[in-house]
């Protein structure tokens, strides 16, 4: 089975500290992989997505760091904010499967003041 | 405004009884997916479609049922044969135009269905 391995399962920083949302695959096809972010009662929304051309992607406070090597990504989130608290969501695709996404089983993360 | 629209937002369920849940989408996107969301896990896809009148199983298919009859529409039946419907059930689409097969998926924000 096509499987994507998240941790953690949930995640406590401080107001202003880095998260850092670790996640693992094993079907070595996929080439496109986005994070999506959920709040409580709402859909996911994408949040930015890289392919394993590049070994890291910036955008604002969120950065994506691959390696393909080791078929690991990683979301990092610098300068967290309380309203970063939510629910993240790693996932992975591969040409010709129209876009049929694997998930990752979510990190809750909570960001303190 | 662009998007997914999914109704109800909550859905009550008797025993022995079909539920259908509708998502509409204004995005001109040719896929759509049905999607099962269960606390703590990710989510699972139920079925999809990349054109119409045509769609596919996803890992969790049993107890379901899709229709594709509009481009813009793709209602999920939840069939009495799904003993356990109990979730938050998620649709979304994507762009297949390219045929990149690498296109964002966008999702509206649910119905949660319940058992009486």
């Amino acid at each position: 089975q096509q499987q994507v391995k998240q941790s953690p399962q949930s995640l406590i920083v401080q107001k202003g500290g880095i998260s850092i949302i670790n996640c693992a695959y094993e079907n070595t096809a996929f080439d496109y992989f986005p994070w999506y972010q959920q709040f409580p009662g709402k859909g996911p929304a994408l949040l930015i997505a890289i392919r394993p051309d590049v070994s890291e992607k910036k955008e604002g406070r969120f950065t994506i760091s691959f390696n393909k090597s080791a078929k690991q990504f990683s979301l990092h989130i610098m300068d967290s904010q309380p309203g970063d608290s939510a629910t993240y969501f790693c996932a992975a695709t591969s040409t010709g499967t129209a876009s049929k996404l694997t998930f990752g089983t979510g990190t809750r993360l909570q960001v303190t003041l | 405004d662009g998007g997914i629209t999914q109704s109800p937002k909550y859905l009550f369920r008797k025993e022995g009884q079909n539920v259908t849940l509708s998502c509409e989408q204004n995005l001109n996107h040719d896929a759509m997916y049905w999607y099962r969301q269960d606390p703590g896990q990710g989510l699972r896809l139920i079925y999809y479609s990349q054109i119409v009148n045509d769609f596919q199983k996803g890992d969790i298919a049993e107890g379901y049922s899709v229709s594709r009859e509009k481009k813009e529409s793709f209602p999920l039946t939840v069939t009495s044969a799904q003993k356990n419907p109990t979730a938050f059930y998620l649709c979304a689409s994507s762009n297949l135009r390219g045929g990149t097969g690498n296109q964002p998926q966008h999702f509206g924000d649910g119905t949660r269905l319940s058992i009486l």
